[in-house]
């Protein structure tokens, strides 16, 4: 099992430009959630969705949208990028336990 | 707001010390409480989750204690190694199994000296 993947790894975009990272896990999990983390703060919600077809806002969801059009997959989109979207975001998979991480993705807007 | 504090923020200790360190969240409408453990340019791994007061849990040499009514947890690792080097994170669930939704602490950077 791959487990919770993440595409692209790295990305920099240029402000005012759009994007759409891609999460996907093969565990049959119902909920799927995407976080960003920055220097001194905790991961933070972004993004929730408890089942395909559901999506939900957490606790920094403006300047993003989300789709899970398809159980194993959960995309995140930046319709135009700002300087303060630069983050690392991680994307996450779970049942009703633990939350299963992704590997990263690192995106700059210059 | 809710918040989740960890202490400390960092810790530095030789190898073979054992350490320590806090997790404080509200102690309202607890559902669980979860233990990560996250190496440098990797993604977090799932240490514990713990969801009665009074669990005690181990793995190893990290064990985890949780204290729901005072709204605390310990995590403790005997016997540092070099390879216990990361951040470990706790994270609050109060919203139930519905959505599993976590809030996360800062983490405890650990480092561990051989």
């Amino acid at each position: 099992n791959a487990g919770v993947t993440q595409t692209p790894k790295f990305r920099v975009l240029k402000t005012g430009q759009s994007m759409t990272l891609l999460c996907a896990q093969d565990m049959n999990h119902e909920y799927m959630y995407w976080y960003r983390q920055d220097p001194g703060m905790g991961l933070r919600l972004i993004h929730y969705s408890v089942g395909e077809g559901t999506t939900a806002k957490g606790e920094v969801p403006d300047g993003y949208n989300v789709s899970r059009l398809k159980k194993q997959n959960f995309l995140l989109g930046l319709e135009s990028a700002a300087p303060s979207q630069t983050s690392v975001y991680f994307c996450a998979s779970s049942s009703r336990n633990e939350q299963y991480f992704g590997p990263g993705t690192r995106l700059t807007v210059t | 707001i809710l918040n989740v504090e960890q202490s400390p923020q960092s810790l530095h200790v030789q190898e073979g010390d054992s350490t320590n360190f806090t997790c404080s969240f509200p102690s309202s409408n607890f559902y669980a409480l979860h233990w990560y453990r996250w190496e440098t340019a990797k993604s977090p791994e799932a240490l514990f989750v713990m969801t009665l007061n009074g669990d005690e849990k181990k793995k190893g040499r990290i064990s985890a204690t949780l204290n729901t009514k005072e709204g605390y947890s310990y995590l403790y690792i005997k016997g540092s190694q070099p390879e216990d080097s990361a951040t470990y994170l706790c994270a609050f669930n109060n919203y139930g199994g519905a959505t599993n939704k976590l809030i996360f602490g800062t983490g405890t950077l650990l480092a561990v000296q051989p």
